[in-house]
């Protein structure tokens, strides 16, 4: 089944404390992207990767990592959390980065950062 | 810059009303138009798209059409059932390759038996 995984899909943790929230996907997909969801906001994102070893920032980069060394994995790294980085998050990824693309979404992982 | 705006919600419908979901954007160039639907603990899945002028997406029952000349992509379905409860977003994606989507703020639509 065509998929994207995430995990964890919940996650308590206090301020400070690095995390790691990994997504993967089975497609063969090229382009992956991460978004955040806050309500009233929609979806934000905040990094995207075009290839293996080429990634970038969205909209709302500050206090995130990301890596891309293999074409399916695309974990998001908080070096330090704080509460304001507290929401839902999504992995996506589609064939290409072209604006025609749909992208398939994770499940979401819900961050709460103490 | 770039933007989509939808009705604010919620929407609350009986079963079998009219659903109408208003959504229009600001875009430079010529952008992909989307629907993603969201049901309760779930990721977003596509529900249809647009990607030029006067095209028309259609799945499920649920249809938008793509009108440059007002710059909006509604969603529409005759007859709504329960099982259509979910968070609705519209979203844009701009004519470059980063791949970005653009989301509005999401509708929560409920429909009640």
């Amino acid at each position: 089944e065509a998929q994207v995984t995430q995990n964890p899909r919940y996650l308590i943790t206090v301020t400070g404390k690095k995390l790691t929230v990994t997504c993967s996907q089975n497609m063969n997909h090229e382009y992956m992207s991460w978004y955040r969801q806050d309500p009233g906001l929609g979806l934000r994102q905040i990094y995207y990767s075009m290839n293996v070893e080429v990634t970038d920032k969205g909209d709302v980069p500050e206090g995130y990592k990301v890596s891309r060394k293999e074409k399916r994995n695309f974990p998001l790294i908080l070096e330090s959390p704080s509460p304001n980085q507290t929401s839902l998050y999504f992995c996506a990824s589609s064939f290409t980065g072209f604006s025609n693309q749909p992208q398939h979404f994770g499940d979401g992982t819900r961050l709460s950062i103490l | 810059g770039d933007s989509v705006t939808q009705m604010e919600g919620p929407v609350t419908l009986s079963e079998e009303a009219f659903l109408t979901i208003n959504c229009t954007y600001t875009a430079t160039g010529y952008p992909s138009l989307f629907w993603y639907v969201q049901y309760p603990g779930e990721g977003l899945q596509l529900l249809l798209k647009a990607t030029k002028a006067d095209d028309k997406g259609s799945n499920k029952g649920f249809e938008a059409t793509y009108r440059k000349e007002t710059t909006s992509f509604h969603l529409e379905k005759g007859s709504v059932q329960v099982s259509d409860s979910a968070v609705y977003f519209c979203a844009l994606s701009i004519a470059s390759n980063t791949g970005k989507l653009i989301f509005g703020q999401g509708t929560t639509l409920q429909v009640k038996p």
